[in-house]
């Protein structure tokens, strides 16, 4: 069973185009996470919920919108899609607040943007 | 602030060498020091933790010890294999936060 899923695996589009990435796990944890990684591995974090509510929200452009419906989906919308937007964008979701728990990624999204 | 600091690579080993990744942390806190390994095309995967001073974690032969005197988290193995290529970063979590610092990642590449 796949504990993070992420859909889909691979997508190349336009530049100005917009679209969506998925995520869901099936831990029940209650925090969920949005990174990007660059060409040289740099992991930024971008987002995290914790129960459906926003908790982190780094510096990321307003194109970049996360959306939790519950606490088992993240998603992430992009719009106007640029060139540097190219990137692995992977999920991750961890345990509530105790700090020992570890995070469990998904296998990422690799988006090129032509 | 918190942030994690690890050794450039890419570090390349012939098989059956020691390998050392040095990792060192500054927090405000009494974090969790983790290790996470990501081979090529996949996500990230826990390695081990250390969730308070002198613990060491230890999984698949590497180790780590959580040292708070030094702020240091070094990963080990006495004997690398082929199969151990990949890149391993280095992340602490501190208690009641829900933030995850990354290292910048660290390449092996382990020759046969």
């Amino acid at each position: 069973d796949t504990a993070v899923s992420q859909t889909p695996k691979y997508l190349v589009t336009q530049m100005g185009n917009d679209k969506s990435i998925k995520c869901e796990q099936n831990l029940g944890h209650d925090t969920m996470y949005w990174y990007k990684q660059d060409s040289k591995k740099f992991l930024k974090i971008m987002f995290s919920y914790n129960n459906k509510e926003l908790i982190i929200n780094e510096t990321v452009p307003n194109r970049f919108s996360p959306k939790s419906p519950d606490k088992a989906h993240l998603n992430l919308h992009i719009n106007s899609l640029e060139l540097g937007d190219s990137a692995v964008y992977f999920c991750a979701s961890s345990r509530g607040l105790a700090g020992g728990h570890e995070q469990f990624f998904g296998p990422g999204t690799r988006l090129t943007v032509l | 602030g918190n942030s994690v600091t690890q050794m450039e690579g890419p570090v390349t080993l012939s098989e059956e060498a020691f390998l050392t990744i040095n990792c060192t942390y500054t927090a405000t806190g009494y974090p969790s020091l983790f290790w996470y390994v990501q081979y090529p095309g996949e996500g990230l995967q826990l390695l081990l933790k250390a969730t308070k001073a002198d613990d060491k974690g230890s999984n698949k032969g590497f180790e780590a010890t959580y040292r708070k005197e030094t702020t240091s988290f070094h990963l080990e193995k006495g004997s690398v294999q082929v199969s151990d290529s990949a890149v391993y970063f280095c992340a602490l979590r501190e208690a009641n936060f829900n933030k995850f610092y990354f290292g910048s990642g660290t390449k092996l590449n382990v020759k046969p």
